[in-house]
């Protein structure tokens, strides 16, 4: 079974700069997630999705950030303008389905970004 | 809001040795799910093991197990007969289900050092 694949893996921009990250979930998972995990720090979520609608985006900084699943499958998240402290891995994951108790989530290997 | 505590940035273990790391977390609710993952350097993170806060007896796999104590909310790690790759960052994670559609929260970490 494939995993959760991303895309670009490594990125390199300047501040005030656009980035766009690709995510696609595994196959038939309704439920998508994108987490930010800057060094030294636990992953924090940005975004959730259950299909192509949003369940949770209150962490999203959306006057930079915007997200999202058109189709309910493959997920873009967009940073515009970014700043220095955009620097971070972004892991996009995916489960089965929302609202089933301890559900598996899987994480793809993540898209870094550093913003000079 | 849930918080995840854990409280030793860094643990160093000898191989085939054991050793525990240590997590606690706040929560009012009494349905909720804990898990530890495993974050190698190319930052996939990889589930390890998951307990259900309903389920007195605590979860094993191979060799990781986890000492769950729902009162002191706490949930150690001991890892077994370490081996080199079992080196890493580990993060204790919590989950709600139904209530917050499985999304995690994820402690600071732990850096696991293996010595040979």
């Amino acid at each position: 079974e494939a995993g959760v694949a991303q895309s670009p893996r490594y990125k390199i921009i300047e501040k005030r700069q656009s980035v766009a990250f690709w995510c696609n979930p595994i196959s038939g998972h309704a439920t998508l997630y994108w987490y930010q995990q800057i060094l030294g720090q636990g992953p924090k979520l940005l975004i959730q999705f259950q299909n192509n609608g949003v369940v949770d985006d209150s962490q999203l900084p959306k006057d930079r950030f915007s997200a999202e699943r058109l189709k309910g499958v493959d997920s873009t998240l967009k940073i515009q303008p970014a700043k220095l402290e955009d620097s971070a891995v972004y892991l996009c994951a995916s489960s089965f389905m929302t609202g089933s108790p301890g559900n598996t989530i899987y994480f793809g290997e993540g898209s870094w970004l550093t913003v000079v | 809001a849930q918080t995840v505590t854990q409280s030793q940035p860094e643990m160093s273990v000898q191989e085939a040795e054991t050793v525990t790391l240590s997590c606690t977390y706040d929560t009012s609710e009494s349905d909720y799910y804990l898990f530890w993952y495993k974050q190698p350097p190319s930052r996939q993170m990889i589930l390890v093991i998951r307990q259900e806060a309903y389920k007195q007896q605590n979860a094993t796999e191979n060799r990781f197990s986890v000492n769950f104590q729902k009162a002191a909310k706490s949930f150690s790690l001991k890892i077994s007969d370490s081996q080199l790759g079992d080196a890493a960052m580990y993060f204790c994670a919590y989950s709600e289900g139904e209530t917050s559609g499985s999304r995690l929260t994820f402690g600071e970490g732990t850096q696991l050092t293996v010595n040979p």
